[in-house]
């Protein structure tokens, strides 16, 4: 099982600031998602990356996945408190079928 | 609505009385599979299943059972529960493909006393 590692665990800001969340691994993926969970409710999809270098906008965030494929960040700009969550990263492996390996998750909390 | 649902969500029982979590999809979804969350751990999956009667170990399988009968349905068995089952456990479903988005349930929380 290839090991995926989010950075930082926990971060805890003021509204208006903007952050960056990391997704690292040693091994080389084929596609790379972002989830977000609630409280109460079940991850849900953000966005899917599945090519090096590539950059997807997501109205205040933003998704890179790394040239070789093995890590990927998302960058929240002016943070808000509806983006207080857990975000998950999780990635799969074309030879893997639809088996995603998550990373632990970082949660965010977004104060007024 | 296109949705998976999970039941129950909540559940407190005690050690060795086999439970069994339900979990249903309306989207017509080949593949399916179980997670369990734990505090630092992330999602670990448990089981999984490609298409009915296809069943495979995800990567902590050990104390659990599934079956695949019908497409829309997925359920999860603990045919002797102990305390380290105490989790969330999420339930979800996609179409075949390795970058397919996962459509999760809203969870079901066990407490194995």
């Amino acid at each position: 099982t290839q090991l995926l590692e989010q950075s930082p665990q926990f971060l805890s800001i003021q509204e208006g600031e903007n952050l960056t969340v990391y997704c690292n691994s040693s091994s080389v993926f084929s596609s790379l998602q972002w989830y977000r969970q609630e409280p109460g409710e079940g991850p849900v999809l953000l966005v899917t990356v599945v090519t090096g270098g590539e950059v997807k906008k997501l109205k205040r965030l933003t998704f890179q996945f790394g040239d070789a494929r093995k890590d990927s960040s998302l960058h929240i700009t002016a943070a808000q408190p509806g983006d207080t969550g857990l975000y998950l990263c999780a990635a799969g492996v074309v030879d893997a079928g639809n088996m995603l390996t998550f990373g632990g998750g970082t949660r965010l909390m977004v104060k007024p | 609505e296109a949705q998976v649902t999970q039941n129950p969500r909540y559940l407190i029982t005690v050690t060795g009385k086999k439970l069994t979590v339900t979990c249903s999809q309306n989207m017509n979804h080949e593949y399916m599979s179980w997670y369990r969350q734990d505090p630092g751990l992330g999602l670990r999956q448990i089981y999984y299943s490609m298409n009915v009667e296809v069943t495979d170990k995800g990567d902590v399988p050990e104390g659990y059972k599934v079956s695949r009968k019908e497409k829309r349905n997925f359920p999860l068995i603990l045919e002797s529960p102990s305390p380290n089952q105490t989790s969330l456990y999420f339930c979800a479903s996609s179409k075949k493909g390795y970058n397919q988005p996962q459509h999760f349930g809203d969870g079901t929380r066990l407490s194995i006393l």
